[in-house]
Formats: C-alpha cells, structure tokens, sequence
C-alpha cells in the first residue's frame, strides 16, 4: 500500500497523559501536513512540514504540541499534559510540493483518533 | 475560522437522483478542492478547480466555480447509496505557503 499511514488509529488516555502519533506519508512527497477534525467540523490545519523544515504553525497548535519530522520523511505530533478538549480525529497528509503541473493535491491518511478521558 | 461553507448542512435524496452542494468562500483562492470522507475514515479528494477555470467534470461529478460570487457547486449525478458520505469543499490560497482550509462539509444521505 503507497498511501498515507497513520499509527495508532485510535488512542484513548487519560487527562494529563502524553500521546505521540506517527505519519508516513507517500515517500516521494516532499510536503507533509497535520490536521484536527472534531465532531461535525471540517479539518482545521495544524502545521506543516517541507522535507524536514516545519514551515507554519496554526494559532491551534499550543505549547503542548509538538511536530516533528527528522529526516523528510515520516513525522510525529506529540501533545503533553492531554487535556479533554484535545480529543479530535487528528488527520496526515502529504503532497508533492514544486513539481510543474502538480497543484499540490493532498492525500490523507486514515487519521488517528484521540479520546482523552 | 474556516473559510469555506457548505450548504445545505445535510441532504438526504433517492438513489438515482442528483445531488448539489454549494459552497462558499471569503477571499481570493488559487484553487478549490472537494473532498468526500465516509464515516469515521480519511478524506478522499475528488476533483480540483483552479481559479481561472469555470467547470470541470469527473465521471458522474460536476464542478462549477464562480470566483466573481466566491461560490462553487458539486453535482452528483445518478447518485448510488456508496455516495452517502460527508463532503467537504477546501479552498487552497497563500501563494507558497499553501495550506487548505475546510468547511464544516454537508452530509450526503443516499437512500436505495
């Protein structure tokens, strides 16, 4: 399968708790993006990557996240101290940025949801 | 905020009938995007307008963008009961720092 994988698909925690989420995206995709959806709402961008640079944060994402990606290629979003509001469908997705006639369509994962009890 | 709004909030139609979502939007876009997400999965795009085109179809869907009216529509023709889905439109701006912003999407319901 050369889509977007996302681990784990659901994560139920506790209030206080860390969580960590993985992303792989399509590997020749250079542009990899984080997303939230809650119940009845579209997604809502998070931040993104260009290869390894995080290139933009949302006013959403506080101190309590964090987004990595290393080495260009898969990416973590980590959120401290879980509080209950953060529970959400958090969603990757990646795209192949620069390519002449390539107008940077999205390709989603599954999404990983979070319930934080 | 998001920027794009759908209407109606949900549609429930017959199976074989057709279906058309609107959506509208604030500011300038480079591009529109629909995208169609089945309950509790990932969202699959369907079709990207550009700002400079009117129309576009892809098998049994019909986009229309009105960049004067910040509108577009989407139309499903000859619906199945495999189209019951949440559909989203995302408009897509910010020159090189390009991100999609999402509408709250309507709920399509296909009845067989």
């Amino acid at each position: 399968d050369t889509g977007v994988s996302q681990d784990p698909r659901h994560k139920i925690t506790k209030r206080g708790q860390n969580v960590t989420f993985r992303c792989d995206p399509i590997s020749e995709h250079n542009r990899l993006y984080w997303y939230r959806q809650t119940l009845g709402q579209g997604p809502e961008f998070l931040t993104y990557f260009q290869n390894e640079a995080q290139l933009e944060k949302s006013r959403l994402l506080s101190d309590r996240f964090s987004a990595e990606r290393p080495k260009g290629s898969f990416s973590t979003l980590e959120i401290q101290r879980t509080e209950q509001g953060d529970s959400a469908m958090y969603l990757c997705a990646s795209s192949l940025w620069g390519v002449a006639g390539i107008y940077n369509e999205q390709f989603f994962g599954p999404g990983t949801r979070l319930t934080v009890l | 905020s998001q920027q794009g709004e759908e209407d109606p909030q949900a549609l429930s139609i017959q199976e074989g009938e057709n279906a058309t979502m609107n959506c509208s939007y604030k500011t300038s876009i480079n591009n529109l995007q629909w995208y169609r997400q089945n309950s509790g999965r990932g969202l699959v795009h369907l079709i990207l307008i550009r700002s400079n085109e009117r129309e576009k179809h892809s098998g049994r869907l019909r986009v229309t963008l009105d960049t004067s009216k910040k509108s577009s529509s989407l139309l499903i023709t000859a619906s199945r009961a495999a189209d019951t889905a949440s559909y989203f439109c995302a408009t897509a701006w910010g020159g090189s720092n390009y991100k999609l912003t999402f509408g709250k999407g309507t709920l399509l319901t296909v009845n067989p």
